[in-house]
């Protein structure tokens, strides 16, 4: 019954690898969510999807790419890890982005480590 | 474009403390408000929300009033627990397709 979930919830890796991390949402929103924490707690949105469709793109580093195959899925992938992609990841979801009344819900969060 | 300010933490009570965290923030037009809260090891949840001027949200023991005069929207608990310790976020959304802005987070701790 979970709303967003993200898969792997632990993600230990090499600099220089290629990683994927998965987010599911069954809460029939239109609007999903990648955020970056880092160890300050300082949350920083990194993309947004409406219906499948990227509607925002923050300042972040080409190595990222969001991939959205239907509006209940959002999956960020990353190329050639660096040490200071380390933080934990966030998926959230919203009803829709076109209101101020949203709410977004969060998913647990993907703890990434590159060593 | 859209800022939101909290104050500095860490923030420690003693049990059946009175809680004041202070956010302001600055936005075009007329924002949503919110306050989402982190506990640890988790994603963040909401906790409470308001859309316009003198609005107050509020949620298990915690409110916070929207007020436009002083671009404020403090969060306040008469009397905080042990498991209220937590990251709060206060946030904005100024509608459409705007991101919405979240301060820096404010971690509190409660001891008893």
């Amino acid at each position: 019954d979970t709303a967003v979930s993200q898969t792997p919830k632990y993600l230990v890796t090499q600099m220089g690898n290629d990683k994927s991390i998965k987010c599911e949402q069954n809460l029939g929103h239109d609007t999903m969510y990648w955020y970056k924490q880092d160890s300050k707690k300082f949350l920083k949105i990194m993309f947004s999807y409406n219906n499948k469709e990227l509607i925002i793109n923050e300042t972040v580093p080409n190595r990222f790419s969001p991939k959205s195959p239907d509006k209940a899925h959002l999956n960020l992938h990353i190329n050639s890890l660096e040490l200071g992609d380390s933080a934990v990841y966030f998926c959230a979801s919203s009803l829709r982005s076109g209101g101020a009344l949203e709410t977004q819900y969060f998913g647990p969060g993907t703890r990434l480590l590159v060593l | 474009g859209d800022s939101v300010t909290q104050m500095e933490g860490p923030v420690t009570l003693s049990e059946e403390a009175f809680l004041t965290i202070n956010c302001t923030y600055t936005a075009t037009g007329y924002p949503s408000l919110f306050w989402y809260v982190q506990y640890p090891g988790e994603g963040l949840q909401l906790l409470l929300k308001a859309t316009k001027a003198d609005d107050k949200g509020s949620n298990k023991g915690f409110e916070a009033t929207y007020r436009k005069e002083t671009t404020s929207f403090h969060l306040e608990k008469g009397s905080v627990q042990v498991s209220d310790s937590a990251v709060y976020f206060c946030a904005l959304h100024s509608g459409g397709y705007q991101k919405v802005t979240f301060g820096t987070g404010t971690k509190l701790q409660v001891i008893p």
